[in-house]
């Protein structure tokens, strides 16, 4: 059964450093790779996807990275801003072969941007 | 675009009373819908899986007579709670994706379910 964890729980930072969030996931056998915004009491927002192919994917202040056969991912936020406290969800779509794509999801990282 | 819009956004109710939570995508047409579950402090948890016009798939542990999954047309979906209890009281969040895997899944803003 895959398992999705996230490193550290929760992260407060002054406004404009550089940070790293960490993702490890157990079964290697993914389809792809999504990183999701979550603000208190709201629903997702994706952030980046990766197909299991990919190695990274950049979308502005964001990076991604993809290490598939070590079951790790990152995402880096460059230039921290207040506007970026939420929780960040990391979910992974195993490569089953069947017709519906399951996200499992770990438990998200709080990130606290301090102006 | 690809925006999907989950109604309502909280229900508050006595235990007894059954709710029915709609998800729409309002600009794509949603092959797939997905319904989770979200606990403070917890992970989402897929409760089930649904195809326009076929029975939901559901998860392992997640009561079909508990938790009604319609998916109608390939623009909503309905997840009804029957007969709600307090240990129902969670986030209840949908999610709809146009195509496969390859594809994001675009998700709704939840609904908060509190049962007395």
């Amino acid at each position: 059964k895959q398992e999705v964890t996230q490193i550290p729980a929760a992260l407060s930072v002054p406004e404009g450093e550089n940070l790293v969030l960490n993702c490890s996931f157990t079964d290697s056998a993914i389809y792809n790779l999504q990183w999701f915004r979550q603000d208190p009491g709201k629903g997702l927002t994706s952030l980046l996807l990766i197909q299991s192919s990919q190695r990274e994917q950049t979308s502005g202040r964001l990076n991604a990275s993809l290490d598939k056969s070590s079951g790790r991912s990152t995402l880096y936020i460059a230039a921290s801003q207040p506007g970026d406290s939420a929780t960040y969800l990391c979910a992974v779509i195993d490569d089953s072969g069947g017709s519906n794509y399951k996200l499992t999801f770990g438990k998200g990282t709080l990130l606290t941007v301090n102006p | 675009g690809a925006v999907v819009s989950q109604h309502p956004s909280r229900v508050i109710c006595k235990s007894g009373t059954s709710v029915k939570i709609e998800c729409r995508s309002l600009d794509f047409q949603a092959t797939t819908m997905f319904w989770y579950r979200q606990f403070p402090k917890q992970s989402l948890m897929l409760m089930a899986t649904s195809n326009e016009g076929s029975k939901a798939t559901y998860e392992q542990g997640v009561e079909k007579d508990k938790f009604l999954i319609n998916h109608a047309s390939l623009t909503l979906s309905t997840l009804t709670v029957t007969s709600a209890h307090p240990e129902d009281s969670s986030f209840y969040i949908c999610s709809a994706s146009y195509g496969m895997g390859n594809q994001p899944q675009h998700f709704g803003d939840g609904t908060r379910l509190s049962i007395l």
